[in-house]
Order: structure tokens, then sequence, then C-alpha cells
């Protein structure tokens, strides 16, 4: 199937510094990625649809300045979580979306811990 | 607003036993997936079903999808410890912009 390379796997970081994960798709071209948080032992809840060019589409409830998601090429959108705080603390997974079948393939998930 | 839910939520069973997860969903869809989670990983693709009545099987698990009752079902067959999961569904949507919704999960510990 289709490769989605997402990094950094892990990450830990101090309170008020700034966060980017990156998520590229390997072999295909994704005009659209998503972007979800996963809480432990919880589902995967959408925060973001990143167009390719244009800006990205936040769920309701998930705060744009925060959470700043660029998709410059087809290939890749990134996430950066700004001025962390411990609360932001979650496993981010990135997933991108085949255009002729619409499956969806992830990426590896970030797990970000915050002090 | 597309909800999405499943159940069991968690679910322990025996080795050799069958099983079948419920995914139902609340408005229509035109496509409905299956993802399993192992512990601290992502998700990996098990099946894709694009069309009322669509069936696929991959070793013990099959999938099935009836868009009239907004349901679709996994079901295992003769369960080994290495299905041990988290089995999600979602249903994604094409009003307006592509989304993909995810079901609370299903938690299952097959039991030696």
């Amino acid at each position: 199937g289709a490769v989605v390379s997402q990094h950094p796997s892990r990450v830990i970081c101090k309170s008020g510094t700034s966060v980017k994960i990156e998520c590229r798709s390997l072999d295909f071209q994704a005009t659209t990625m998503f972007w979800y948080r996963q809480f432990p032992k919880q589902s995967l809840m959408l925060m973001a649809t990143s167009n390719e060019g244009s800006k990205a589409t936040y769920e309701q409830g998930v705060e744009k300045d925060k959470f700043l998601i660029n998709h410059a090429s087809l290939t890749l959108s990134t996430l950066t979580v700004t001025s962390a705080h411990p609360e932001d603390s979650s496993f981010y997974i990135c997933s991108a979306r085949v255009r002729v079948t619409g499956e969806l393939f992830f990426g590896e998930g970030s797990r970000l811990t915050v002090l | 607003e597309l909800k999405v839910e499943q159940n069991p939520l968690f679910l322990s069973m025996q080795e050799g036993k069958n099983y079948t997860i419920y995914c139902n969903y609340s408005t229509t869809s035109d496509r409905l997936y299956w993802y399993r989670q192992d512990p601290g990983k992502s998700l990996e693709s098990l099946f894709v079903l694009l069309s009322n009545g669509a069936v696929k099987q991959e070793g013990r698990l099959m999938a099935s999808l009836d868009t009239k009752a907004r349901l679709s079902t996994l079901h295992i067959t003769a369960a080994v410890h290495d299905l041990s999961a988290t089995y999600f569904c979602a249903v994604s949507t094409t009003s307006g912009t592509y989304k993909y919704i995810f079901g609370t999960g299903t938690r299952l510990k097959v039991l030696a």
C-alpha cells in the first residue's frame, strides 16, 4: 500500500517552545492530508484537513493559532504546535488520502511530551 | 453531524472463538474503512468497503457493509492471540470537503 512517513516519532520539549511535525507521502501525491490527535485508549480526533496550496480547515474547538498547519507541496504537510503546554502532550497522527480510491494511509504517529 | 459508533468497546475472547464487531454510522456515506492499531503504533489499513453488500476477507477477518442499515461488521473467525489490537471503523463523507470520522474503537484481547 501507499507509504506515509511522519517524523519525529517522539519528541520531548519544554513548555513554551514550538514543535514541528512533518508528514510526507512517499510514493503518491496527496492533495489532502488530515491531522488527528489521539489520547490514550481513545479514538482519533480530527484536528484539521490540510489541502495543498490553501489554508487548512480546522475542526471546531481546535485553535488554529496554536496548531499551525502548512501543506506546501503535494507530498508534504507540517503541523507546528506553538507555545506548547503540558496539555498538548498527545499522540499526533497524520494521514494522506489517495485520490482515486479515497483510501487513507497513516503516518507512524508522533508522540509529543511537553514538560 | 456524522457520528460513528462501535460496539463492543472492549472484547476479551478465547482463542479459537468467533465474534463480530459492529460499526453504525449516522448519515449516508460513500465508503467505510476498517483499521487496526497496535499499542503505541499508528493505524494499519485492513479493508475498504465501497458499496452496499460489499464483503471482503483477509485471513481470519471478514468485513461487510450494509449501507441501507448504515452498518458494517468485522467478523473474527477462530481468533488467535496475534489478532489482539484495537480495531477502528471509519466513514468518509463527500458533503463539502472530504472528512473521515472514526468510530470509538474496539479493544480486542484474545486469550491464549
